[in-house]
Protein backbone atom coordinates (compact mmCIF):
# COMPACT_ATOMS: atom_id res chain seq x y z
CA UNK A 1 0.00 0.00 0.00
CA UNK A 2 1.39 3.36 -0.97
CA UNK A 3 1.62 5.44 2.05
CA UNK A 4 3.33 9.41 1.55
CA UNK A 5 4.36 11.10 4.71
CA UNK A 6 5.36 14.88 5.01
CA UNK A 7 7.98 16.09 7.53
CA UNK A 8 9.83 19.23 8.32
CA UNK A 9 9.10 22.65 10.84
CA UNK A 10 6.02 23.29 12.17
CA UNK A 11 6.83 26.76 13.24
CA UNK A 12 8.40 28.63 10.31
CA UNK A 13 9.43 32.62 11.22
CA UNK A 14 8.43 35.24 8.47
CA UNK A 15 10.24 36.45 5.63
CA UNK A 16 12.23 33.05 5.70
CA UNK A 17 12.11 29.61 3.95
CA UNK A 18 10.02 27.00 4.26
CA UNK A 19 10.98 23.80 3.83
CA UNK A 20 8.75 20.23 4.10
CA UNK A 21 9.73 16.88 2.62
CA UNK A 22 7.55 14.43 1.72
CA UNK A 23 8.86 10.15 1.43
CA UNK A 24 7.21 8.00 -0.26
CA UNK A 25 6.94 4.45 0.87
CA UNK A 26 5.08 0.92 -0.60
CA UNK A 27 6.23 2.65 -4.48
CA UNK A 28 8.90 3.91 -6.19
CA UNK A 29 9.11 7.69 -6.99
CA UNK A 30 11.05 7.19 -10.38
CA UNK A 31 8.02 5.25 -11.76
CA UNK A 32 7.34 7.37 -15.36
CA UNK A 33 3.79 6.71 -14.32
CA UNK A 34 3.22 9.55 -11.79
CA UNK A 35 3.54 12.88 -10.40
CA UNK A 36 4.24 14.14 -6.88
CA UNK A 37 2.43 17.09 -5.87
CA UNK A 38 1.88 19.24 -3.20
CA UNK A 39 -1.24 21.19 -1.65
CA UNK A 40 -2.05 23.58 0.73
CA UNK A 41 -5.23 24.59 3.12
CA UNK A 42 -5.18 27.69 5.18
CA UNK A 43 -7.20 27.02 8.53
CA UNK A 44 -10.69 26.89 7.50
CA UNK A 45 -9.96 27.63 4.14
CA UNK A 46 -9.88 25.41 0.99
CA UNK A 47 -7.47 23.87 -1.08
CA UNK A 48 -4.81 25.02 -3.34
CA UNK A 49 -2.23 23.52 -5.44
CA UNK A 50 0.89 24.72 -4.92
CA UNK A 51 3.06 22.16 -7.25
CA UNK A 52 3.98 19.21 -8.61
CA UNK A 53 6.91 17.38 -10.00
CA UNK A 54 8.06 14.30 -12.11
CA UNK A 55 10.71 12.00 -11.23
CA UNK A 56 12.99 13.11 -13.99
CA UNK A 57 12.87 17.20 -12.33
CA UNK A 58 10.14 18.37 -14.91
CA UNK A 59 7.70 20.62 -12.51
CA UNK A 60 5.03 22.60 -12.58
CA UNK A 61 4.00 25.01 -10.44
CA UNK A 62 1.09 27.51 -9.26
CA UNK A 63 1.45 30.94 -11.13
CA UNK A 64 0.13 32.48 -7.94
CA UNK A 65 3.15 30.91 -6.18
CA UNK A 66 5.39 30.40 -8.42
CA UNK A 67 7.86 32.86 -7.95
CA UNK A 68 8.62 31.62 -4.59
CA UNK A 69 8.29 27.92 -4.97
CA UNK A 70 10.69 25.21 -5.58
CA UNK A 71 9.68 21.92 -5.62
CA UNK A 72 12.73 19.17 -6.09
CA UNK A 73 12.73 15.10 -6.30
CA UNK A 74 15.13 12.93 -5.05
CA UNK A 75 14.96 9.12 -6.42
CA UNK A 76 17.71 7.77 -4.11
CA UNK A 77 15.71 8.46 -1.23
CA UNK A 78 12.29 8.25 -2.69
CA UNK A 79 11.67 11.73 -1.94
CA UNK A 80 10.51 15.20 -2.98
CA UNK A 81 11.08 17.92 -1.00
CA UNK A 82 9.05 21.62 -1.52
CA UNK A 83 10.54 25.22 -0.54
CA UNK A 84 8.50 28.16 -0.37
CA UNK A 85 10.48 31.21 0.19
CA UNK A 86 9.55 34.85 2.18
CA UNK A 87 7.07 33.31 3.76
CA UNK A 88 4.40 35.61 6.06
CA UNK A 89 1.11 35.10 8.16
CA UNK A 90 -0.91 33.76 4.58
CA UNK A 91 1.30 30.67 4.32
CA UNK A 92 0.29 29.54 7.64
CA UNK A 93 -1.81 25.74 6.39
CA UNK A 94 -1.63 22.33 6.63
CA UNK A 95 0.67 20.97 4.09
CA UNK A 96 -0.38 17.97 1.60
CA UNK A 97 1.95 16.16 -0.23
CA UNK A 98 -0.19 13.48 -2.75
CA UNK A 99 0.23 11.65 -5.94
CA UNK A 100 -0.90 12.35 -9.21
CA UNK A 101 -0.91 10.06 -12.01
CA UNK A 102 0.76 11.25 -15.28
CA UNK A 103 -1.65 13.20 -17.54
CA UNK A 104 -2.57 11.73 -20.84
CA UNK A 105 -3.92 13.75 -22.63
CA UNK A 106 -5.60 13.77 -26.51
CA UNK A 107 -8.25 16.46 -28.16
CA UNK A 108 -7.92 18.43 -24.98
CA UNK A 109 -9.74 15.27 -22.81
CA UNK A 110 -7.04 13.88 -20.33
CA UNK A 111 -7.08 10.68 -18.39
CA UNK A 112 -5.05 10.67 -15.02
CA UNK A 113 -5.70 14.29 -14.11
CA UNK A 114 -5.81 13.93 -10.41
CA UNK A 115 -4.50 12.84 -6.82
CA UNK A 116 -4.77 9.52 -5.78
CA UNK A 117 -3.51 9.00 -3.01
CA UNK A 118 -2.50 11.57 0.04
CA UNK A 119 0.15 11.80 3.00
CA UNK A 120 -1.74 13.01 6.15
CA UNK A 121 -0.60 16.59 6.18
CA UNK A 122 1.42 18.82 8.67
CA UNK A 123 0.86 22.07 10.05
CA UNK A 124 3.47 24.84 9.53
CA UNK A 125 2.53 28.09 11.30
CA UNK A 126 4.44 31.13 9.84
CA UNK A 127 4.71 33.40 13.15
CA UNK A 128 7.79 35.20 15.21
CA UNK B 1 -6.30 30.37 -13.78
CA UNK B 2 -9.75 29.36 -13.92
CA UNK B 3 -12.49 29.87 -11.22
CA UNK B 4 -14.37 27.02 -9.89
CA UNK B 5 -17.48 28.17 -8.18
CA UNK B 6 -19.03 25.27 -5.39
CA UNK B 7 -22.20 26.21 -3.22
CA UNK B 8 -20.52 26.72 0.87
CA UNK B 9 -23.24 24.69 2.17
CA UNK B 10 -25.45 21.69 1.30
CA UNK B 11 -27.60 19.61 3.91
CA UNK B 12 -29.93 16.30 3.61
CA UNK B 13 -31.58 14.06 5.88
CA UNK B 14 -30.24 10.02 6.08
CA UNK B 15 -31.54 8.52 3.08
CA UNK B 16 -31.87 11.20 0.92
CA UNK B 17 -30.09 12.52 -2.16
CA UNK B 18 -27.90 15.58 -2.69
CA UNK B 19 -25.91 17.11 -5.16
CA UNK B 20 -23.45 19.28 -5.38
CA UNK B 21 -22.33 21.87 -8.28
CA UNK B 22 -19.04 22.82 -9.48
CA UNK B 23 -19.21 25.25 -12.36
CA UNK B 24 -16.55 26.39 -14.92
CA UNK B 25 -16.82 28.18 -17.85
CA UNK B 26 -17.38 26.57 -21.39
CA UNK B 27 -13.46 26.61 -21.99
CA UNK B 28 -12.72 24.75 -19.36
CA UNK B 29 -15.47 22.28 -17.07
CA UNK B 30 -17.77 22.62 -20.26
CA UNK B 31 -15.05 21.14 -22.55
CA UNK B 32 -13.07 18.63 -21.29
CA UNK B 33 -13.25 15.66 -18.75
CA UNK B 34 -10.71 17.21 -16.40
CA UNK B 35 -12.70 17.39 -13.29
CA UNK B 36 -12.50 15.33 -10.52
CA UNK B 37 -14.07 15.23 -6.70
CA UNK B 38 -12.29 15.01 -3.26
CA UNK B 39 -13.43 13.75 0.31
CA UNK B 40 -12.77 15.35 3.35
CA UNK B 41 -14.22 15.03 7.00
CA UNK B 42 -13.07 16.75 9.54
CA UNK B 43 -9.60 16.94 10.61
CA UNK B 44 -8.35 14.55 8.28
CA UNK B 45 -6.72 14.55 4.39
CA UNK B 46 -8.86 14.50 1.52
CA UNK B 47 -9.86 11.08 -0.61
CA UNK B 48 -10.13 10.91 -4.37
CA UNK B 49 -13.85 10.12 -4.82
CA UNK B 50 -14.52 10.87 -8.41
CA UNK B 51 -12.00 11.51 -11.38
CA UNK B 52 -12.32 12.27 -14.74
CA UNK B 53 -16.18 13.32 -14.11
CA UNK B 54 -18.07 10.42 -13.91
CA UNK B 55 -15.67 7.23 -12.68
CA UNK B 56 -15.48 6.00 -9.32
CA UNK B 57 -11.90 4.30 -7.62
CA UNK B 58 -12.08 0.96 -6.45
CA UNK B 59 -13.74 0.88 -2.68
CA UNK B 60 -15.71 4.10 -3.35
CA UNK B 61 -19.31 3.32 -2.91
CA UNK B 62 -22.04 3.11 -5.80
CA UNK B 63 -23.96 5.75 -4.20
CA UNK B 64 -21.30 8.10 -5.06
CA UNK B 65 -21.76 9.40 -8.81
CA UNK B 66 -20.33 12.32 -11.18
CA UNK B 67 -21.64 13.70 -13.95
CA UNK B 68 -21.58 17.05 -15.96
CA UNK B 69 -24.29 19.32 -17.98
CA UNK B 70 -22.74 22.33 -20.07
CA UNK B 71 -20.56 24.40 -17.81
CA UNK B 72 -20.97 22.59 -14.56
CA UNK B 73 -19.91 19.43 -12.92
CA UNK B 74 -21.85 17.89 -9.84
CA UNK B 75 -21.39 14.70 -7.27
CA UNK B 76 -24.61 13.25 -6.28
CA UNK B 77 -24.62 11.14 -3.13
CA UNK B 78 -27.53 9.39 -2.76
CA UNK B 79 -28.67 6.70 -0.14
CA UNK B 80 -27.16 9.79 2.54
CA UNK B 81 -25.61 8.58 5.32
CA UNK B 82 -23.99 10.12 8.83
CA UNK B 83 -20.74 9.11 7.71
CA UNK B 84 -21.08 11.33 4.42
CA UNK B 85 -20.89 14.50 5.97
CA UNK B 86 -17.81 16.05 5.28
CA UNK B 87 -16.09 19.05 2.84
CA UNK B 88 -16.21 18.29 -0.79
CA UNK B 89 -13.93 19.50 -3.14
CA UNK B 90 -14.00 19.73 -7.05
CA UNK B 91 -11.02 20.26 -8.88
CA UNK B 92 -9.88 20.90 -12.81
CA UNK B 93 -6.83 20.07 -14.30
CA UNK B 94 -6.03 23.25 -16.63
CA UNK B 95 -4.78 23.48 -20.01
CA UNK B 96 -1.67 24.94 -18.83
CA UNK B 97 -0.99 21.81 -17.02
CA UNK B 98 -1.88 23.51 -13.56
CA UNK B 99 -4.84 22.35 -11.09
CA UNK B 100 -7.73 24.77 -9.41
CA UNK B 101 -9.96 23.58 -6.92
CA UNK B 102 -12.86 24.91 -6.62
CA UNK B 103 -13.85 26.79 -2.69
CA UNK B 104 -15.60 23.48 -1.01
CA UNK B 105 -18.44 22.40 -0.08
CA UNK B 106 -19.50 21.97 3.45
CA UNK B 107 -22.51 18.66 3.61
CA UNK B 108 -23.99 18.37 6.18
CA UNK B 109 -25.98 15.52 7.37
CA UNK B 110 -29.17 16.60 9.32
Amino acid sequence: QLQLQESGPGLVKPSETLSLTCTVSGGSISSSSYYWGWIRQPPGKGLEWIGSIYYSGSTYYNPSLKSRVTISVDTSKNQFSLKLSSVTAADTAVYYCARQLRPNCSGGSCYGAYFDYWGQGTLVTVSS
Amino acid sequence: QSALTQPPSVSGSPGQSVTISCTGTSSDVGSYNRVSWYQQPPGTAPKLMIYEVSNRPSGVPDRFSGSKSGNTASLTISGLQAEDEADYYCSLYTSSSTYVFGGGTKLTVL
